[in-house]
């Protein structure tokens, strides 16, 4: 099974800060890295798929790269509405295996 | 509107079995595979298994495995979990999400999710 692992685990940042957070897989998972922004009491939400692709309808502050076992998030610049918890997850087999998620909190 | 509808929230005593489904609408429901995945209180997401509603193949997480089973009624467009022998570490929202069977582009649309509390 693949392992996904995420850092940190908490990043206290301010509104208009550029924030980054990785994620790293067990093994070589080619590009097939998505990220979710979860809000409390909310499903998550798909911001990027395939490691770099933006999701219709997400912001272009939000973007991804890498491919093979290291991964970045990236916001440009934050935004009120963007502290959440963020999660990857490899979409390159089964079983599916998610991060253990990073909070973005507000400094 | 593309959207997925949950049945609503379940109490259940340990021991016991509990049934979660998810409607589907506004789109082609045998061109998506329908995940299933779990939040216990205060923590992250738990994938728990998938299903193929065109074929009604399953692939279940190791964990869940002889406890878990996902059916699908195609003609409902609906999507069932039922988790067995529950235990009090099962009390978590589960969720069901969609996610396009030709490549692998995430799980884009998501269900409200479904409060599963197992109390005696």
């Amino acid at each position: 099974d693949i392992q996904m692992t995420q850092s940190p685990s908490f990043l206290s940042a301010s509104v208009g800060d550029r924030v980054t957070i990785t994620c790293r897989a067990s093994q070589s998972i080619s590009s097939y890295l998505n990220w979710y922004q979860q809000k409390p009491g909310k499903a998550p939400k798909l911001l990027i798929y395939a490691a770099s692709s933006l999701q219709s309808g997400v912001p272009s502050r939000f973007s991804g790269s890498g491919s093979g076992t290291d991964f970045t998030l990236t916001i440009s610049s934050l935004q009120p509405e963007d502290f959440a918890t963020y999660y990857c997850q490899q979409s390159y087999s089964t079983p599916r295996s998610f991060g253990q998620g990073t909070k973005l909190e507000i400094k | 509107q593309v959207q997925l509808v949950q049945s609503g929230a379940e109490v259940k005593k340990p021991g016991a079995s509990v049934k979660v489904s998810c409607k589907a609408s506004g789109y082609t429901f045998t061109g998506y595979y329908m995940h299933w995945v779990r939040q216990a209180p205060g923590q992250g997401l738990e994938w728990m298994g998938r299903i193929n509603p065109n074929s009604g193949g399953t692939n279940y997480a190791q964990k869940f495995q002889g406890r878990v089973i996902m059916t699908r009624d195609t003609s409902s467009s609906t999507a069932y979990m039922e988790l067995s022998r529950l235990r009090s570490d099962d009390t978590a929202v589960y969720y069901c999400a969609r996610e396009v069977r030709t490549t692998a582009r995430g799980m884009d649309v998501w269900g409200q999710g479904t409060t599963v509390t197992v109390s005696s």
